[in-house]
């Protein structure tokens, strides 16, 4: 069964530590991995998205990569900010005529002023 | 481009009543995709469309029916709700996987807060 697993579920930090969140996923065949952001209560916002081709992925603070042989992806948020305080989603899709995603429970984070 | 847009955001239903969940993207996705998450849960995919007139179910389809006649909307109905069906609804589009190059992403609406009692 494929299955995505996030760990931890949960992580306190204080303002202005570098972090990182972890996805594991039990089939390496993806098309591509995002990874969405979710605030209490409201919808997700896409962040980054990794093709299968394709090591790391950068957006600002924000560097996501992927090591399809080992089924890993991992988030590395630099310098956090009591504002990146959110639920973190890793999704994997495997394409074909469906080409839904598949999603792990989430990283609750919580950055301390 | 308003991207996807949902509606109720809110509802609350008695046990057994029914309901429809709208969903309507301006962004010319083929696919579209209807999503329900748990309280501590990842999403899981309830139905999907790959194109007007072809919809298909996905993990957790009882108790929700879907149709798709155009490329902009696919409603979510649910009949004789239960306390189960008690969650939060995404909806989601994208393309279709095209070429090598492809990046196939996902875009979700804001959700519906679904209580039913």
């Amino acid at each position: 069964k494929q299955e995505v697993t996030q760990i931890p579920a949960a992580l306190s930090v204080p303002e202005g530590e570098n972090l990182v969140l972890n996805c594991s996923f039990t089939d390496s065949a993806i098309y591509n991995l995002q990874w969405f952001r979710q605030d209490p209560g409201k919808g997700l916002t896409s962040l980054l998205l990794i093709q299968s081709s394709q090591r790391e992925q950068t957006s600002g603070r924000l560097n996501a990569s992927l090591d399809k042989s080992s089924g890993r992806s991992t988030l590395y948020i630099a310098a956090s900010q009591p504002g990146d305080s959110a639920t973190y989603l890793c999704a994997v899709s495997y394409g074909g005529s469906q080409g839904n995603l598949i999603f792990g429970k989430g990283t609750k984070l919580s950055v301390k002023p | 481009n308003a991207g996807v847009t949902q509606t109720p955001k809110f509802r609350i239903l008695k046990i057994g009543q029914s309901m429809t969940l709208q969903c309507t993207q301006d962004m010319n996705h083929n696919y579209m995709y209807w999503y329900r998450q748990d309280p501590g849960m990842g999403l899981k995919l309830i139905y999907y469309s790959v194109g007007a007139g072809i919809t298909d179910k996905g993990e957790v389809p009882n108790g929700y029916n879907v149709s798709r006649s155009t490329t902009e909307d696919f409603p979510l109905r649910l009949e004789l709700a239960a306390p189960s069906q008690t969650s939060v609804y995404f909806c989601a589009s994208s393309y279709p996987p095209v070429g090598t190059g492809a990046r196939y992403e996902q875009y979700f609406g804001p959700g519906t807060r679904l209580t039913v009692t």
